[in-house]
């Protein structure tokens, strides 16, 4: 069964940088698309891009595009959210989900990685 | 770019219907056939319900529905259960490969 597993939580300090990793498992890796959406607490969804995981192309959100990095790593069918600059509007609920190549809408989700930004 | 305009909740008793609306522009719901709509009841994580304007994954009951007019998407839910409580999400291509989400809309079921 198609599953996208996350990284545990992170505390990170203002101004530092927090990587989250998404492994898949069930299904060919390289055939879809990984995006990122976030969830700060008690508030909405929010898009923050996605990278193709079989050619590594990848879109950013206009809000996050100088301090977020989107890598894979085919061999562990993996893939990696880095987000740099830290700040306390940050800390959120951080989901991996996976979409069709051709398409917009998001069938599976990762269970959610919590980072948490504190000084 | 705002989120898409979103009622922060609505309610229904058990067996009505009720209609969740998701307002955008040209550039978005009105410009692609590519709105999906996520449920995420609390604590939980989201689930597709709906996707491009209209179309159910298996899975999903036939209570669950999609349209839209214009530049504003909708999910009905019919023969309201009290397991239908939780946040909806609309979600919609954007243009160049981009998505965004709506505000999110809370349904209590009376």
């Amino acid at each position: 069964q198609v599953q996208l597993v996350q990284s545990g939580g992170e505390v990170k300090k203002p101004g530092a940088s927090v990587r989250v990793s998404c492994k898949a498992s069930g299904y060919t890796f390289t055939s879809y698309v990984i995006h990122w959406v976030r969830q700060a607490p008690g508030q909405g969804l929010e898009w923050m891009g996605w990278i193709n995981a079989g050619n590594g192309n990848t879109k950013y959100s206009e809000k996050f595009q100088d301090r977020l990095t989107f890598t894979r790593d085919t061999s562990a069918n993996t893939a990696y959210m880095e987000l740099s600059s830290l700040r306390s509007e940050d800390t959120a609920l951080y989901y991996c989900a996976r979409c069709d190549v051709a398409a917009t809408a998001f069938d599976y989700w990762g269970q959610g990685t919590l980072v948490t930004v504190s000084s | 770019q705002s989120a898409l305009t979103q009622p922060r909740s609505v309610s229904g008793s058990p067996g009505q219907s009720v209609t969740i609306s998701c307002a955008g522009t040209s550039s978005d719901v009105g410009g692609y056939n590519s709105v999906s709509w996520y449920q995420q009841p609390p604590g939980r994580v989201p689930k597709l319900m709906i996707y491009d304007v209209s179309k159910r994954p298996s899975g999903v009951p036939d209570r669950f529905s999609g349209s839209r007019s214009g530049n504003t998407a909708s999910l009905t839910i019919s023969g309201l259960q009290a397991e239908d409580e939780a946040d909806y999400y609309c979600c919609s291509y954007a243009g160049s490969y981009t998505l965004i989400f709506g505000g999110g809309t809370k349904l209590t079921v009376l």
